[in-house]
């Protein structure tokens, strides 16, 4: 079975400085790898995603993320973090296949809080 | 606002009572799911419709649970007896097909009483 796992619950980051969300995989297949983040008592809002090609994919927002296969890892980064990107993240991984197993599989997220 | 709608937005109900929550998808997206949020953990996948079938159900979908996408439009979730554990968010996505991403809704936020 596939899942998450986002190793940090909290994290705090000064405003400007640089960020990095950890986020591990299980998934038998070739994975479509996902983050997403929502604010408080809002839904997902999609942020970047990986299909396949370019292992380093840029998102919305100033994000990036990197996929590397042989660490199941794929880690969101941000050079300069700003007050407004405080909020909770979520790392997901779906079947490639787009099959009958189709759900995405989440995280338990990490809670970005940003320091003035 | 062509995004995915879900109504109501919040839902406070009492113990044993029936609710039912409401999933607008975007218009052209024939994958419809739910998933349920409690607080401090990411989503989990309840049930998934390709236009009006229900292809998989989670273990977490109890049979007080039913969902239906009758015209492979808009889809419903209800909950029968809900019990206090039932409270939580429950958010709805939709995607195109194979290889796109899915759309998540505002979600419906239930608190069971």
């Amino acid at each position: 079975a596939q899942s998450v796992t986002q190793p940090d619950i909290h994290i705090t980051v000064s405003e400007g400085a640089s960020l990095e969300l950890r986020c591990n995989y299980s998934y038998g297949a070739t994975p479509y790898l996902f983050w997403y983040v929502q604010s408080p008592g809002q839904g997902l809002q999609l942020l970047l995603k990986y299909f396949s090609g370019d292992t380093l994919v840029q998102g919305i927002k100033g994000f990036e993320a990197e996929f590397k296969r042989s660490q199941s890892s794929f880690n969101l980064r941000k050079p300069s973090v700003h007050w407004s990107d405080a909020a909770e993240y979520f790392c997901a991984v779906g079947a490639y296949s787009g099959g009958g197993a189709d759900g995405l599989t989440f995280g338990k997220g990490t809670h970005l809080i940003i320091q003035p | 606002d062509t995004g995915v709608s879900q109504n109501p937005r919040h839902k406070i109900t009492k113990r044993g009572q029936n609710v039912t929550f409401r999933c607008d998808p975007i218009s052209e997206h024939n994958r419809l799911y739910w998933y349920r949020q409690t607080l401090g953990q990411g989503p989990e996948f309840l049930t998934y419709f390709q236009n009006e079938a229900q292809l998989e159900k989670s273990r977490l979908l109890s049979d007080r649970f039913s969902a239906e996408r009758p015209k492979g439009s808009f889809s419903t979730l209800e909950i029968q007896r809900t019990e206090q554990g039932d409270s939580a968010m429950y958010l709805c996505a939709s995607r195109f097909g194979k290889g796109t991403e899915a759309f998540f809704g505002q979600g419906t936020r239930l608190t069971v009483v």
